[in-house]
């Protein structure tokens, strides 16, 4: 079973619209981190935050925003007043203490912004 | 830091050959992630190293397959005869495994053709 989805495969928006991304997953675990990474069309991938189970407090950090929500399961990333620089693969990622250290991503949305 | 550095970037070669990937890792990280990206399949993990021993290779695809760590900085993924199906990003990883708490930061990848 995949442990984390990524439903939107694709998604298009024009500059400056906002756009959230969906993530959902699954653990039995009461320990957990997620993460969220960025892959531009340059191909690396960039990491952009960590969240751990015991802290469902929202970040922001300037334009991105980051909704973690335990009764859903989901880790929903919102960009603000996107650009086109925003222009990337996203995957979100599980991490669980019963699994060891390894990452299990999901399949990436991408996302265009246009200008 | 560097980050963490793969080489080479890209490597095309013909069905049959053997291909050595290479990575080091940031110093001072002691856990080490070999992926493979594609299309279909997304990003999987072929491997992990946590201290150079190999923690779990379960997602190595078959024994044409296989990866070292000699040491803290160097660690090698061969494939050995390579066949089509191998085309692919891959990417290394490297995190402290202190606790579960860390994000793990990825290589540029090296994008393999095996024609």
């Amino acid at each position: 079973a995949q442990k984390v989805t990524q439903a939107q495969t694709e998604i298009s928006v024009v500059e400056k619209e906002d756009v959230t991304l969906d993530c959902v997953y699954e653990t039995r675990d009461t320990t957990y981190y997620l993460f969220w990474y960025k892959q531009p069309p340059s191909g690396e991938l960039v990491f952009l935050i960590r969240r751990n189970s015991f802290d469902e407090q929202n970040e922001i950090s300037g334009r991105y925003s980051w909704n973690f929500q335990k009764s859903t399961s989901s880790f929903n990333f919102t960009i603000t007043a996107s650009q086109v620089v925003d222009s990337a693969v996203y995957f979100c990622a599980l991490s669980e203490i019963s699994t060891g250290n390894q990452f299990y991503f999901g399949t990436g949305t991408s996302l265009t912004v246009i200008p | 830091d560097a980050g963490v550095i793969q080489s080479p970037r890209h490597e095309v070669t013909e069905m049959g050959q053997e291909v050595t990937l290479r990575c080091k890792p940031i110093s001072g990280h002691n856990s080490l992630f070999w992926y493979r990206q594609t299309m279909m399949r997304g990003l999987e993990l072929l491997i992990y190293f946590n201290n150079n021993v190999p923690i779990d290779d379960s997602g190595m695809p078959e024994d044409r397959f296989s990866a070292k760590m000699p040491n803290a900085s160097f660690s090698t993924l061969k494939i050995q005869p390579s066949e089509p199906r191998d085309s692919a990003v891959y990417f290394c990883a490297s995190k402290i495994e202190l606790t579960l708490n860390t994000e793990a930061f990825f290589g540029q990848g090296t994008r393999l053709t095996v024609v």
